[in-house]
C-alpha cells in the first residue's frame, strides 16, 4: 500500500528565512506524479508544485521548490525567501498514474511564519 | 489504515444521470466534511463544508441543486452530483476531522466520468 509521511506536524521560521518541509512516501509504482498543496484558514487546497517523477529535474515555482529523491523515496519542500503569507497547512501527496486516480496525503505540516 | 473512506473509487455514467460518492470516517466522528474537486494541473477546488444534521455550506459558484449533500450521521457525507453533463467529470475527493483543531484527513478520490 501507497503511504505519504510528513514527520513535522508544525514548524515556525522567521520571515525571510529559508525553510524545508519534509515528505516521504512508500510505493513499489515507478510512474507517479507528487504533490505540494497549501491549505489556508480557507480550507481550499492550492496546489503549490508537482513533480513527475519520470523527471530528474526538480519542479520549481518561483520561490517554492522541492528535492525530489526517488530512490530515497524522498519529495521535500522548500521555501525560499519565506513571507507572512506562507503561513498555512501544507500537505504531501502522491497519485499513481495512469489509471489508479488515487491520492494519497500526508497528515500535514502547520508552517508558521513569524514577522 | 485509511481513516477516511470514498467510495467508489470511479465511476461511468451516462449524461442526464445521477451519481452519489460516498465519504465516511472509519474510526472517528466528524462534525465536519469537506468535498473538493481536482481539475486537470489544477488545486483542489473547495465545493461545499458538510455540516453534520444541518445544511451544507457550498463555496461561492457551486450549484447546491447540482451537487447535493447530505451529511446524515457522524462518520458519513455523500456527494450526489445530479443529472450529470460531461463537464461534471472530474475528480472529487472528500475530507474530515474531529473538529476544526485536529488534522485533516482525506479520502482516496472518485474518479467520476459523464458520458
Amino acid at each position: 500500500a501507497q503511504t505519504v509521511t510528513q514527520s513535522q506536524p508544525e514548524m515556525s521560521v522567521q520571515e525571510a528565512e529559508t525553510v524545508t518541509l519534509s515528505c516521504t512516501y512508500d510505493t513499489s509504482e515507478n510512474n507517479y506524479y507528487l504533490f505540494w498543496y497549501k491549505q489556508p484558514p480557507s480550507r481550499q487546497m492550492i496546489l503549490v508544485i508537482r513533480q513527475e517523477a519520470y523527471k530528474q529535474q526538480n519542479a520549481t515555482e518561483n520561490r517554492f521548490s522541492v528535492n525530489f529523491q526517488k530512490a530515497a523515496k524522498s519529495f521535500s519542500l522548500k521555501i525560499s525567501d519565506s513571507q507572512l503569507g506562507d503561513t498555512a497547512m501544507y500537505f504531501c501527496a502522491f497519485m499513481i498514474l495512469p489509471g489508479d486516480d488515487k491520492i494519497i496525503f500526508g497528515k500535514g505540516t502547520r508552517l508558521h511564519i513569524l514577522p | 489504515g485509511a481513516v477516511v473512506s470514498q467510495h467508489p473509487s470511479w465511476v461511468i455514467c451516462k449524461s442526464g444521470t445521477s451519481v452519489k460518492i460516498e465519504c465516511r470516517s472509519l474510526d472517528f466522528q466528524a462534525t465536519t466534511m469537506f468535498w473538493y474537486r481536482q481539475f486537470p494541473k489544477q488545486s483542489l477546488m473547495l465545493m461545499a463544508t458538510s455540516n453534520e444534521g444541518s445544511k451544507a455550506t457550498y463555496e461561492q459558484g457551486v450549484e447546491k441543486d447540482k451537487f447535493l449533500i447530505n451529511h446524515a450521521s457522524l462518520t458519513l457525507s455523500t456527494l450526489t452530483v445530479t443529472s450529470a453533463h460531461p463537464e461534471d467529470s472530474s475528480f472529487y475527493i472528500c475530507s474530515a476531522s474531529r473538529d476544526p483543531n485536529s488534522p485533516l484527513h482525506f479520502g482516496n478520490g472518485t474518479r467520476l466520468t459523464v458520458t
